[in-house]
């Protein structure tokens, strides 16, 4: 799997859009980006994933660069509650592809 | 509800005991893995299962064991040759990804279970 590179922390103001940014320069052409997060203690939660159109759900937003080597997740409206770990992470949709690795992800503090 | 369960939330063990993590779920996913996470640290992975009867060590599979017997169950063995066995275990589960396009392939983490060691 490609490796990502995310920063280790950003601050957001609740209301305000959070735009987390990951590189993945060695992607290939079969891996998807898929973003999760996790909250303090608790098991990591899917938020959204892409291959190289920009994807939208009741979550949040993924936008990924033309020639797929970053991509930024999008919180439109933050709010405290989006206070987490978040982790970017490529995965191939071939039988290897069935390995998940993480890094150490961004941790996002939502402020009022 | 379907759903990944893993057993117990906290657990505790004296140095030197082999001790087994239990993770269940009935999602009918073919891949399972094992993660372990330390104080402020990301996720490593143990081992993962793309299929029944089959595992592959992950980064850190040292010290550890796994079984696959059926499609449900992964546990989890952390043998006493783990030098710091104590850590927060994770266990997710998956659809395979072979040959998908846009299907969901996201895995579901369970709870996690709290290992501590004394």
């Amino acid at each position: 799997d490609a490796k990502t590179t995310q920063p280790p922390s950003m601050d957001c103001a609740e209301g305000r859009a959070a735009n987390l940014p990951c590189n993945h320069s060695t992607i290939s052409g079969n891996e998807y980006v898929y973003w999760y997060r996790q909250i303090h203690s608790q098991g990591p939660q899917y938020i959204i994933h892409g291959l190289k159109n920009n994807e939208t759900n009741e979550m949040a937003s993924l936008i990924i660069t033309e020639d797929r080597k970053s991509s930024t997740l999008i919180l439109p409206h933050a709010t405290l509650r989006d206070t987490a770990v978040y982790y970017c992470i490529v995965r191939g949709a071939t039988g290897g592809g069935n390995k998940l690795t993480f890094g150490t992800g961004t941790q996002l503090k939502v402020e009022l | 509800d379907g759903g990944i369960t893993q057993s117990p939330k906290y657990l505790f063990r004296k140095e030197g005991q082999n001790v087994t993590l239990s993770c269940e779920q009935n999602l009918n996913h073919d891949a399972m893995y094992w993660y372990r996470q330390d104080p402020g640290q990301g996720l490593r992975l143990i081992y993962y299962s793309q299929i029944v009867n089959d595992f592959q060590k992950g980064d850190i599979a040292e010290g550890y064991s796994v079984s696959r017997e059926k499609k449900e169950s992964f546990p989890l063995t952390v043998t006493s040759a783990q030098k710091n066995p104590t850590a927060f275990y994770l266990c997710a589960s998956s659809k395979s990804t072979a040959g998908t396009s846009k299907m969901n392939t996201e895995a579901f983490f369970g709870q996690g279970t709290r290992l501590t060691v004394v």
